[in-house]
């Protein structure tokens, strides 16, 4: 099973120009997220979907955007990129968020630098 | 506003020995807790998941165990070895807004 997919792993981008994460997952899973991850801090979710079709942001939604056309993909948009969105992104997936197994399943990670 | 807590940040100890990892968190209304296991330059490997009715979870050599009233989860590593060594996390997953709240993690050697 390949699980929850990333692309591309590594990423580097010019201050102001814009670029799209892709995340898709094979479990049939109903609810994906995008967290970021930078250095000493515990990952930080960015925006979230219980489904296709919706769509909400988590704590830190400013200069990303996502939408969820289909159940398998959960792409990731940087609008204008800045410096501040140097991190590591990781998507990820669980079956069902409440009142069933919400076990949570990565992908590998994008590493993305703006210079 | 919850938050997790994990300490120490790093730990080295010689293989062979057991140890506890620790995990808290300041609000005891969760759904469940997970930890996870990252290696360097990868994503993260979900180890145990304990369910907020549940006191502790074992896969293999390690225990995870939870008490929601004290805001306190321990991940217990029993019998260290080299390739125990990585960067342990612990999130509380929180019905309120569907998400998981996150410690920073403990990275943890285990010398030969």
């Amino acid at each position: 099973n390949a699980g929850v997919t990333q692309t591309p792993k590594f990423q580097v981008l010019k201050t102001g120009q814009s670029m799209t994460l892709q995340c898709a997952q094979d479990m049939n899973h109903e609810y994906m997220s995008w967290y970021r991850q930078d250095p000493g801090m515990g990952l930080r979710l960015i925006h979230y979907s219980v489904g296709a079709g919706i769509t909400d942001q988590g704590e830190v939604p400013n200069g990303y955007n996502v939408s969820r056309s289909t159940t398998e993909d959960f792409p990731l948009r940087l609008l204008s990129a800045a410096p501040s969105q140097t991190s590591v992104y990781f998507c990820a997936s669980s079956y069902s968020r409440v009142g069933g197994n919400t076990e949570a399943f990565f992908g590998q990670g994008t590493r993305l630098t703006v210079v | 506003k919850q938050e997790v807590t994990q300490i120490p940040a790093a730990l080295s100890v010689p293989e062979g020995e057991n140890l506890v990892l620790n995990c808290s968190f300041t609000d005891s209304a969760i759904y469940n807790l997970q930890w996870f296991r990252q290696d360097p330059g990868k994503g993260l490997t979900s180890l145990l998941l304990i369910q907020s009715s549940q006191r502790e979870q074992t896969s293999g050599r390690l225990n995870a165990s939870l008490d929601k009233s004290s805001g306190r989860s321990t991940l217990y590593i029993a019998a260290s070895q080299p390739g125990d060594s990585a960067t342990y996390l612990c999130a509380v997953f929180v019905d309120s807004n569907y998400q998981l709240i996150w410690g920073a993690g403990t990275k943890l050697i285990i010398k030969p």
